[in-house]
């Protein structure tokens, strides 16, 4: 099965700093989605990456895919206090789209 | 569209008793996933469906576990008995053919006593 490590568990970060979230696969990844969840609430979607090396951005968040496609990274720029929340990576289970299994998730909290 | 609406919001029941969850995918979507999420084991997968039909079923833990999707509109998950270790929050999401994201809905969180 598909196995997703997340690091860190957690994070504290000061207002304004940058902070990187990594996400390694045993496996080579077909797909690798990066979900954010808000305390309380359900998984809104951020950013799927596909190709060997890519990387999107997004307002202040960049993710990138390494060229062997088992290790992502999610980078935040200047965090703000609305950057909170709990990351997850997620990978295309069997290559048939959108049936992801995902990371344990990294928990994100941005000091004022 | 409202996205996709989950009920109820917060469940509270004691062990031995039957739980039902409720979900209403978005319109249009052909599929639906069922997840539950625990601090111990991260968000799990535990069945989808496309078309009204389980594809895999494989992350269903237990026959106390059963899910369906008798329209395309709504489908239910059900634990008979429950059990204090279900307790965690089941997440409902759909999606369509050819769309790369899952669209979430707010989650139920049940507690079993």
């Amino acid at each position: 099965s598909q196995e997703l490590e997340q690091s860190p568990q957690s994070l504290i970060v000061q207002e304004g700093k940058n902070l990187t979230i990594n996400c390694t696969s045993s496996k080579t990844l077909y797909g690798l989605y990066w979900y954010k969840q808000k305390y309380g609430e359900g998984l809104i979607f951020l950013m799927m990456l596909q190709k060997g090396g890519e990387e999107k951005s997004h307002e202040k968040i960049t993710a990138k895919l390494d060229e062997k496609k088992q290790q992502s990274s999610l980078h935040i720029t200047a965090s703000q206090p609305s950057h909170a929340g709990i990351y997850l990576c997620g990978a295309d289970k069997r290559n048939a789209g959108n049936m992801l299994t995902f990371g344990g998730g990294t928990r994100l909290m941005v000091k004022p | 569209d409202a996205g996709v609406i989950q009920s109820p919001r917060h469940e509270v029941t004691e062990m031995g008793q039957e739980v039902t969850l409720r979900c209403k995918p978005i319109s249009g979507h052909d599929y639906l996933f069922w997840y539950r999420q625990t601090m111990m084991r991260g968000l799990e997968l535990l069945i989808y469906f496309n078309n009204n039909v389980p594809i895999d079923d494989s992350g269903m833990p237990e026959d106390r576990f059963s899910a369906k999707m008798p329209n395309a509109s709504f489908s239910t998950l059900k634990i008979q008995p429950s059990e204090p270790r279900d307790s965690a929050v089941y997440f409902c999401a759909s999606s369509f053919t050819g769309e790369e994201k899952l669209f979430f809905g707010s989650g139920t969180q049940l507690s079993v006593l």
